[in-house]
């Protein structure tokens, strides 16, 4: 079972930051947070992903709280083309370990 | 980056069929991949762990029998669906982790996935 916690579904108007919440309050010292997205008919694809300090790469930002308890995705110029579901993902430290999905929150990004 | 590439893209075959779906890490070693299923509306369902030059672990309720899993090489690992039937009609998808020491939290890539359709 996903050990993870996301609204169903936002809209967000083009142009605008996307802030996507990820609730994961029973996070283990060694879980990483990852965050994928799945535009229709794809495989997913990743995005970004930290232990305990924010992060930012050219995709998106990822704020973690400081007891780990929670993280936010932020996409910082939202376009149509990050319309997708987009999964918050917490994995254990371990090569074989796989990623389990939950139902993830659908983004509407709208023109 | 990493690049998985998964073969067909679509599948449309006649029930009792068997149909092979190929997952390829193009550019980089993978010790393990992974096979999820995905029904319309759904999320990704874990099917199988592929480990290289041994069995593959199945989830609960996963016939290993009716999903045959083989990963012969550090870049290949192939998924048989053995006398399809309409309930396996489904999107399947792939996934590889790099093979280094030390990459245990490098993310999992994912294929484009096979749509297979069963008549």
């Amino acid at each position: 079972d996903a050990k993870t916690t996301q609204p169903p579904s936002m809209d967000c108007a083009e142009g605008r930051a996307a802030n996507l919440p990820c609730n994961h309050s029973t996070i283990s010292g060694n879980e990483y947070v990852y965050w994928y997205r799945q535009i229709h008919s794809q495989g997913p694809q990743y995005i970004i992903h930290g232990l305990k300090n924010n992060e930012t790469n050219e995709m998106a930002s990822l704020i973690i709280t400081e007891d780990r308890k929670s993280s936010t995705l932020i996409l910082p110029h939202a376009t149509l083309r990050d319309t997708a579901v987009y999964y918050c993902i917490v994995r254990v430290n371990s090569g074989n370990t796989p990623l389990v999905f939950g139902k993830g929150t659908r983004l509407s990004v709208i023109a | 980056g990493a690049v998985v590439s998964q073969h067909p893209s679509r599948v449309i075959c006649k029930s009792g069929t068997s149909v092979k779906i190929e997952c390829r890490s193009l550019d980089f070693q993978a010790t393990t991949m992974f096979w999820y299923r995905q029904f319309p509306k759904q999320s990704l369902m874990l099917m199988a762990t592929s480990n290289e030059g041994s069995k593959a672990t199945y989830e609960q309720g996963v016939e290993k029998d009716k999903f045959l899993i083989n990963h012969a090489s550090l870049t290949l690992s192939t998924l048989t669906v053995t006398s399809a039937h309409p309930e396996d009609s489904s999107f399947y998808i792939c996934s590889a982790r790099v093979a280094d020491r030390g990459a245990s939290n490098q993310p999992q890539h994912f294929g484009d996935g096979t749509r297979l359709s069963i008549l």
